[in-house]
């Protein structure tokens, strides 16, 4: 199976600030990369598809970045409605997998 | 608008079944592969089973393989995952998801239920 690890755990940043979440995979899976948003209560939300694309909807603010096993998400600069869970997962092969998420705070 | 609606879940009892259900509109159902994910409470999420768009192939988690049967009646725009074996550690929220592309097996969810939830307990 595909081991996706994320960092960090948890963060906390300002509004304004530029975030950056890293995701590692632990063999190549080339673009194959999705990142989630979830609120609590709520289920997730796709952010970034195939490494970098923005889905539909989604600010601008939001971007991915990698290829292989070294992926970011970057939030350009922090809002206040970011506060949230995010998730990074891997669909290359089966059995997807989701990395342990990254518990975003606002200072 | 698409919409996906999980019903079937509860409290059972270690050892027992459950078969949770997953109402889909507003697509083509017959058309997207779709999956189970669950969250444990305060956990991450966790893929469990996922079935591509005829219904000829699935695919499994190795924690639930042999007990878990994901299903699907295109019919009546529906998926299933039958439980069987339940264990204390299959507490969680159970939620079905979309593939985002038609016709694709290997694809990120672009839409979710909000997701049923699921105790394992005596």
């Amino acid at each position: 199976d595909i081991q996706m690890t994320q960092s960090p755990s948890t963060l906390s940043a300002s509004v304004g600030d530029r975030v950056t979440i890293t995701c590692r995979a632990s063999q190549g899976i080339s673009k194959w990369l999705a990142w989630y948003q979830q609120k609590p209560g709520k289920p997730p939300k796709l952010l970034i598809y195939t490494a970098s694309s923005l889905e539909s909807g989604v600010p601008s603010r939001f971007s991915g970045s990698g290829s292989g096993t070294e992926f970011t998400l970057t939030i350009s600069s922090l809002q206040p409605d970011d506060s949230a869970t995010y998730y990074c997962q891997q669909f290359n092969r089966y059995p997807l997998t989701f990395g342990g998420g990254t518990k975003l705070e606002i200072k | 608008e698409v919409q996906l609606l999980e019903s079937g879940g509860g409290l059972v009892q270690p050892g027992g079944s459950l078969r949770l259900s997953c109402a889909a509109s507003g697509f083509t159902f017959s058309s997207y592969a779709v999956s189970w994910v669950r969250q444990a409470p305060g956990k991450g999420l966790e893929w469990v089973s996922g079935i591509s768009a005829d219904g000829g192939t699935t695919y499994y988690a190795d924690s639930v393989r042999g007990r878990f049967t994901i299903s699907r009646d295109n019919s009546k725009d529906a998926l299933f995952l039958q439980m069987n074996s339940l264990r204390v550690e299959d507490t969680a929220v159970y939620f079905c998801a979309k593939a985002k592309q038609d016709g694709y097996n290997y694809e990120p969810f672009d839409s979710w239920g909000q997701g049923t939830l699921v105790t394992v307990s005596s």
